[in-house]
């Protein structure tokens, strides 16, 4: 059984910090890596994506992979409270498509 | 583009009602997934559609049965409702080719009581 964890949060950081969500997930074969937000009451919203160890950055987030750690996390520099929101790891791997998911990180951003 | 579409937004069901919740997508997309989610327990996939005429399992199957109606529809049908069934239930899509991001549906809130 595939597995993805996330850190349980939730974590509260004070408005223009820096936010660090992490993910491991277990199974070795594991390709791509997605990060989704998804306000309350709201559906899951995709914010990054990568493919490649190393970090990719866009605007304010930055996606980092260690493939032989097993580990992805999201960074989101000069966090403001419309950040505030849950945060899910999903992880792909082998030839099919489907996604697993972590269970979430709720990040608060307090003004 | 409307993206993903869900009916109903919001439904309650009585303990033994059934129901079939409706998925459409307007982006020519292959492939179709029903999720489930519930407090503490993330995003748990029920059933998938990797393309046209193709349905398989996925995480938790039981008490659900599926049809992928054409390309765009893929509706999720609840035979005989339990209040385990209670959930948030969201459909998503996935662009053709190799590409595995899927793209989420504003979701179904379910309650049966």
């Amino acid at each position: 059984q595939k597995e993805v964890e996330q850190n349980s949060g939730p974590l509260s950081v004070p408005e223009g910090a820096i936010a660090s969500l992490n993910c491991t997930y277990s199974d070795r074969v594991s390709q791509s890596f997605f990060w989704y937000r998804q306000y309350s009451g709201k559906s899951p919203e995709l914010i990054m994506s990568i493919y490649s160890n190393g970090d990719k950055e866009d605007g304010r987030f930055t996606a980092q992979l260690n493939k032989a750690s097993q580990y992805v996390s999201l960074l989101i520099r000069d966090s403001q409270p419309s950040d505030s929101a849950t945060y899910l790891c999903a992880v792909n791997g082998g030839s099919n498509y489907k996604l697993t998911f972590g269970k979430g990180t709720l990040l608060t951003v307090n003004p | 583009n409307a993206g993903v579409t869900q009916t109903p937004k919001f439904q309650v069901l009585k303990t033994g009602q059934s129901m079939t919740l409706q998925c459409a997508q307007d982006m020519n997309h292959n492939s179709m997934y029903w999720y489930r989610q519930d407090p503490g327990m993330g995003l748990r996939l029920i059933y998938y559609s990797a393309s046209e005429g193709t349905t398989d399992k996925g995480e938790v199957p039981n008490g659900y049965n599926v049809s992928r109606l054409n390309k765009r529809e893929f509706s999720l049908r609840l035979e005989s409702a339990a209040p385990s069934q209670t959930s948030v239930y969201f459909c998503a899509s996935r662009p053709p080719g190799t590409s595995y991001e899927q793209y989420f549906g504003p979701g179904t809130r379910l309650t049966v009581t």
